[in-house]
Formats: structure tokens, C-alpha cells, sequence
């Protein structure tokens, strides 16, 4: 499967604890984002990498939040202390360049405890 | 800013009959306009998109969508809706530019449920 991978698939964690979620992109796509789902609303855009930079961050990315695309491959999200609000899906896309569409992943489904 | 807005939360449609998702724009620029739909506790799956040209673009699935600029609108249709296209939709709009603002901007979707 050459689509965008994201592992794990679900993630139940407890209050204060660290997780980190995992973004396979497709192979050739040098735009990598996240975005975060809660339930009953569509996605919102957290952060976006062109190969290993982080070009923009949302207001919603708190600094318990960090993402990293170290080799302008696969990219990580973690969450520090997460707090119960933190639970939700968090889904990963990737696109070619300018004028293509982006690829969204299965997402990682976190529920915070 | 830009955003969404998909005016209906629910919608229910008989199987066969005809469908139409509403979905409004703000966006200063020339917009790449998007829907997508996912099933339950799945990701997006891309459905049609608009660049630019042809204002009426066909998707996957039997969809269409139409872009008209001066209503920011762009409305998914389906002639015959079938049980399996129940699921939630999502309308998005991205910078054209493919710039440093690049995110897509969503919806709050609409929940297709299909009537036997």
C-alpha cells in the first residue's frame, strides 16, 4: 500500500502522560501536515513541513505540542501532559507541490483518560 | 481569513433519489476547492476537486460539483444516491498559491443518512 500510513491507529493514554503519534507520507509527496479532528467537526490544521521545515503552526498547536520531520520522510507528533482535551483524531496528509491534492492517512484516534 | 461553511449539520435522502450538499466560501484569492468524505472512525478519502477551468468538475463515486464564483458556492450533487454513500462529507478550501499559508480550511461537514 503506498498511501499514507499513520501508526498507531488507536491510543489511550491517562492524563499527564507524553504519547507519540507516527506520519508515513506517500514516498514522492515533500508537503507533510497534521490536523486535528474532534468529534462532529471537520479538520483543523495544526502544522505543515515542506521536506524537513516547519513552515506554519496554528494557534492551536500549543507548545505542548511538537512535531518534527527530520529527514523530510516520515514525521512525528507529540503531545506533552496531555490533558482531556487533547482527545481526538489526529490525521496526516501529504501532497506533491503546488496545485495537487493532499493525501489524508487513517488517522490516530487519542483518548485521553 | 478563509473559511467553510456547510449550512446543512444532517441531511436524509431516500436511496435513489437525487442529492445536493451545500457549501459556502470565504477566500480572498482564487480558491482550490475540495470535498471529501469519511466513514466512521476512517480518514478523508478525496472525492473532487477545483482548480480552475471547467466550473462543473466530475469526481469519484458518481459525484459533481459545481463552482460558482459569484454565490462562493460549490455545491456536491449526485443524480441517485446509494445506501453505501452514507457517511460524513467535508467541503474544504486551500490557498491557490501553494504557499507558505497552505493548510486546508474544512467544514463542519454534513452527515449524509440514506433511507431505505
Amino acid at each position: 500500500d503506498t498511501g499514507v500510513s499513520q501508526n498507531p491507529r488507536h491510543k489511550i493514554t491517562k492524563r499527564g502522560q507524553n504519547v507519540t503519534f507516527r506520519c508515513d507520507p506517500i514516498s514522492e509527496h515533500n508537503r507533510l501536515y497534521w490536523y486535528r479532528q474532534t468529534l462532529g467537526q471537520g479538520p483543523e490544521f495544526l502544522t505543515y513541513f515542506q521536506n524537513e521545515a516547519q513552515l506554519e503552526k496554528s494557534r492551536l498547536l500549543s507548545d505542548r505540542f511538537s512535531a518534527e520531520r527530520p529527514k523530510g520522510s516520515f514525521s512525528t507528533l507529540e503531545i506533552q501532559r496531555t490533558e482531556q482535551g487533547d482527545s481526538a483524531m489526529y490525521l496526516c496528509a501529504s501532497r506533491f507541490g503546488k496545485g495537487t491534492e493532499a493525501f489524508f492517512g487513517q488517522g490516530t484516534r487519542l483518548t485521553v483518560v | 481569513a478563509q473559511s467553510v461553511t456547510q449550512p446543512d449539520i444532517h441531511i436524509t435522502v431516500s436511496e435513489g433519489a437525487s442529492l445536493e450538499l451545500r457549501c459556502n466560501y470565504s477566500y480572498g484569492a482564487t480558491p482550490y476547492l475540495f470535498w471529501y468524505v469519511q466513514s466512521p472512525g476512517q480518514g478523508l478519502q478525496l472525492l473532487l476537486k477545483y482548480f480552475s477551468g471547467d466550473t462543473l468538475v466530475q469526481g469519484i463515486k458518481g459525484f459533481e460539483a459545481e463552482f460558482k464564483r459569484s454565490q462562493s458556492s460549490f455545491n456536491l450533487r449526485k443524480p441517485s444516491v446509494h445506501w453505501s454513500d452514507a457517511a460524513e462529507y467535508f467541503c474544504a478550501v486551500g490557498a491557490y498559491s501553494g504557499g507558505g499559508a497552505d493548510g486546508l480550511t474544512f467544514g463542519k461537514g454534513t452527515h449524509l443518512i440514506i433511507q431505505p
